[in-house]
């Protein structure tokens, strides 16, 4: 398929542990976005990307939080010493670049910290 | 700062009857607004956007929406609605100071009944 893919699908992770989310764009999409859910809300901005620069981290809620993307694709977004409050689907999408072009949404990676 | 208000957690209509959804948003700047539509432990789908020009835009499945300066609202709608279009429908802006990044509303779960 061409459409944007996450992995993993979901996550379980004990209070303290780190994780790793990963991301893998259109093909060609220069732009990435990465967005939290949290359960009965709208997605809320984390950070985002143009190629492997990080234009914006303005959502990211902690230091705790770090996203990368190291080769202008794919892109990790990884949680340290997970908190309870992290427990929200994290939503990854691209676009072309332009801010009036949408933006497509893998189907996200659901994390419970237990 | 950007915002998205949609005052309705959950429509409900019957089938074959007109839908609308509705939303109004605040930016700085020239807005860009979106709808997007998800189905349960799916991602996000792109419906249709504003970006400039006729003020009626359509997308797809037959939705479209009214752009309205002066109130500042994009309300989506359906001139005869399916059960399939049950799902949570989302609102989203960004503008030309808003950094490509999209601010979403808190959605509004449709419900097409027989």
């Amino acid at each position: 398929g061409a459409g944007v893919s996450q992995s993993p699908r979901y996550k379980v992770a004990k209070r303290g542990q780190d994780v790793a989310l990963r991301c893998d764009p259109i093909s060609g999409h220069v732009s990435l976005f990465w967005y939290q859910q949290a359960l009965g809300q709208g997605p809320e901005f984390l950070t985002y990307f143009q190629n492997e620069a990080q234009l914006d981290k303005s959502g990211l809620p902690s230091d705790r939080f770090f996203a990368e993307r190291p080769e202008g694709s794919v892109s990790t977004l990884k949680i340290q010493r997970t908190q309870q409050e992290d427990s929200a689907v994290y939503l990854c999408a691209s676009s072309t670049g332009r801010v009036y072009n949408e933006q497509f949404f893998g189907p996200g990676t659901r994390l419970t910290v237990l | 700062a950007q915002s998205v208000a949609q005052p309705e957690d959950q429509v409900n209509v019957a089938e074959g009857n007109p839908l609308t959804v509705k939303c109004t948003y605040s930016v700085s700047g020239n807005p860009y607004l979106f709808w997007y539509v998800q189905y349960p432990n799916r991602g996000l789908q792109f419906l249709l956007k504003y970006i400039t020009g006729d003020n009626l835009v359509k997308g797809s499945y037959g939705f479209e929406a009214e752009f309205n300066k002066s109130q500042t609202s994009f309300h989506l709608k359906k001139p005869s609605a399916l059960v399939s279009d049950s799902a949570l429908y989302f609102c989203a802006v960004t503008s030309t100071g808003g950094g490509n990044k999209l601010t979403f509303g808190t959605g509004t779960q449709l419900k097409v009944e027989l």
